[in-house]
């Protein structure tokens, strides 16, 4: 069971718009900085999103973070088949002093 | 171009010992975090633990505190994964990835996520 709640999966047509919730409580989102990852099939996860909001260089603009309390979203506009992937929000968990992860998004681009 | 390539996967049997490796180039190791995350098959990612090579120090997950041991040697720019006893439990892909950071308190610290990744190595234990 992860520290952070991420919905098993999301689904939306191309072209479209997608959000994808990550919960979690004080002593993670709410007190510390969210990243996301995108993770291919077949291949390591990569940084899409740190700092709650930020796009590292080369990260397109479709995509966007954002928080507020104890929750975390990812969204993702102009959906394209290449975006189909698993999403994983992460923080820092200062009651376990440790990293964490949620549990993964699987987006399904119909 | 900044880079950490993970040495090849490995099938081991259960109570053997195992090393990865985590070399890393492109930039200045010592001075950024290193993080080793696990995935099982068709599971999730879990964060394991980080190292600053700087100074040796680590930090772990408590679900992996104990079970790994994680290193590094600075004169090579290469991180390491170890088990002294291997379970079948064990079996998985692990990655490391960069992680830059800003300060460490006692309670957590404060990072930029996960930035450039290793390719992954596959760990089979198995009798």
């Amino acid at each position: 069971q992860s520290v952070l709640t991420q919905p098993p999966s999301v689904s939306a047509a191309p072209g479209q718009k997608v959000t994808i919730s990550c919960s979690g409580d004080s002593y993670n989102i709410e007190r510390n900085f969210v990243s996301w990852y995108q993770q291919l099939p077949g291949t390591a996860p990569k940084l899409l999103i740190y700092d709650n909001t930020k796009r590292p260089s080369g990260i397109s603009d479709r995509f966007s973070g954002s928080k507020s309390g104890t929750s975390a979203t990812l969204g993702i506009t102009g959906l394209q088949t290449g975006d189909e992937a698993d999403y994983y929000c992460g923080t820092w968990d200062s009651g376990l002093s440790a990293g964490v992860f949620g549990g993964g998004t699987k987006l399904t681009v119909l | 171009e900044v880079q950490l390539v993970q040495s090849e996967a490995e099938l081991k049997k259960p109570g053997e010992s195992l090393k990865i490796s985590c070399k890393t180039s492109g930039y200045n190791f010592a001075s950024y975090w290193i993080a080793w995350v696990r995935q099982m098959s068709g599971k999730g990612l879990e964060w394991m633990g980080i190292i600053y090579p700087h100074n040796s120090e680590t930090r772990y997950s408590p679900s992996f505190q104990g079970h790994v041991t994680i290193s590094a040697d600075k004169s090579i720019s290469t991180a390491y994964l170890q088990w002294s006893s291997l379970k079948a439990s064990d079996t998985a892909m692990y990655y490391c990835a960069r992680l830059p950071v800003g300060y460490c308190s006692d309670s957590n610290c404060r990072d930029y996520g996960m930035d450039v990744w290793g390719q992954g190595t596959t760990v089979t234990v198995s009798s």
